[in-house]
């Protein structure tokens, strides 16, 4: 979608390794989120950003961590990847409370 | 905690015919509700927004309602094409509980539409 990117869009990683993804938006927009979508689960909120430095958890947030130290950046880590984090990851971003969400295109996350 | 259900799972309708998604959630504190369409390996695509404080909204062939007392909201998807083929997801938008704030996801229905 036009005004937010994600990067990696495909990503291959060894068990145990730390990966981050990133989400650039150009919206300007207060609120980002990370969510992992999954068969049989669906869409699960990370972690998400009301702001900048301001971030907190979502429903999965285990072996994850956020930083937004800008704006425009939202960033995923995954301190030490494990098979079962293998998924596919959407940035979204809001500007307001009564706004509809924009998500990215995702990245395809797969640990051997 | 809140709870979105969709049903059916899956559907399969000949082109040309109208249908009707369901979508009902466990809350009613919600700020809106969002319907999207996700195409296979794609992200989503955003496709009505309909406040809390609305009954419906329309864009073309599609029509979503909403009713907040009860629960409910139905996507009306008017004379079907192959190319409204997709999984369509619904979406509810809590209001704050504890500092938290967050789009609740259904699981989806997948619509097939045989030419």
């Amino acid at each position: 979608d036009a005004g937010i990117t994600q990067s990696p869009r495909h990503k291959v990683t060894e068990t145990g390794t730390p990966v981050t993804l990133r989400c650039h938006q150009t919206e300007n927009h207060r609120y980002m989120y990370w969510y992992r979508q999954d068969p049989g689960h669906g869409l699960r909120l990370i972690h998400y950003s009301y702001g900048v430095k301001d971030t907190d958890k979502g429903e999965v947030s285990d072996g994850y961590s956020v930083s937004r130290s800008k704006t425009e950046d939202f960033l995923l880590t995954l301190e030490s990847a494990t098979s079962s984090q293998t998924s596919v990851y959407f940035c979204a971003i809001t500007g307001t409370n009564s706004g509809g969400y924009t998500f990215g295109s995702g990245t395809r996350l797969t640990v051997v | 905690k809140q709870e979105v259900t969709q049903i059916p799972a899956a559907l399969s309708v000949p082109e040309g015919e109208n249908l009707v998604l369901n979508c009902s959630f466990t809350d009613s504190a919600i700020y809106n509700l969002q319907w999207f369409r996700q195409d296979p390996g794609k992200g989503l695509t955003s496709l009505l927004l309909i406040q809390s404080s609305q009954r419906e909204q329309t864009s073309g062939r599609l029509n979503a309602s909403l009713d907040k007392s009860s629960g409910r909201s139905t996507l009306y998807i008017a004379a079907s094409q192959p190319g409204d083929s997709a999984t369509y997801l619904c979406a509810v938008r809590e209001l704050p509980s504890g500092g938290s704030e967050k789009l609740v996801f259904g699981k989806g229905t997948k619509l097939t539409v045989n030419p």
